[in-house]
């Protein structure tokens, strides 16, 4: 039993480049969740999905894509990736009210 | 206006002592939960403990126990006999029942002194 798992670790983008981080989980859980989160700062939510085929955003939604491909993986996309968007980047996904997290993935963009 | 608030960037505790991390946290709504997490240099976010609106008691997980005092909004984190694997940065969070996902305010950072 895996969790919530992320990939990848690491990655380091040039401005315009696009990506996929992909997330995810093995606990049959139904929501799933993208956050960043920025230097000395909490998470803030950038998408999350209530179920399969479905997805709303959050606070911070610009730049970013999501898809939930089936109850196991939600990914999020960067089109064209812009110094802004380097964070922490964590998935988590919640049955009940506790929110499980993966172990983020840290992006650069230069 | 911020919907979770931390006003102490940083803390220090003498190892074995206890410490609290203040929180409070405005909504409209009665029911709501409330969260504190605990990201260890490593980075990964670990649920510590969780304490329903509506629950009569103060939520209590081993040595952390959570203040509640509804009326002023507050949510005080309370870690007894501090270790040195306590030092971490701790976040509080909401989760409201319009909004399925949690409000973080921007964390404490707490370091335990031998």
């Amino acid at each position: 039993n895996a969790g919530v798992t992320q990939t990848p670790k690491f990655q380091v983008l040039k401005t315009g480049q696009s990506m996929t981080l992909q997330c995810a989980q093995d606990m049959n859980h139904n929501s799933m969740y993208w956050y960043r989160q920025d230097p000395g700062m909490g998470l803030r939510l950038i998408y999350y999905s209530a179920s399969e085929g479905t997805t709303d955003k959050g606070e911070v939604p610009n730049g970013y894509n999501v898809s939930r491909l089936n109850k196991r993986e939600f990914s999020l996309r960067l089109e064209s990736a812009a110094p802004s968007q380097t964070s922490v980047y964590f998935c988590a996904s919640s049955v009940t009210y506790e929110q499980f997290f993966g172990p983020g993935t840290r992006l650069t963009v230069l | 206006a911020q919907k979770i608030t931390q006003t102490q960037p940083g803390m220090f505790v003498q190892e074995k002592e206890a410490v609290t991390l203040d929180c409070t946290y405005d909504t409209s709504d009665q029911s709501y939960g409330l969260f504190w997490y605990k990201q260890p240099s490593s980075g990964e976010m670990i649920f510590l403990i969780y304490q329903g609106s509506y629950d009569e008691q103060n939520a209590t997980e081993g040595r952390y126990s959570l203040n509640f005092q509804k009326a002023r909004k507050s949510a005080n984190l309370v870690i007894s006999a501090s270790q040195l694997g306590d030092s971490a940065m701790y976040f509080c969070a909401m989760r409201e029942p319009h909004r399925r996902a949690l409000t973080f305010g921007s964390g404490t950072r707490l370091q335990v002194q031998p």
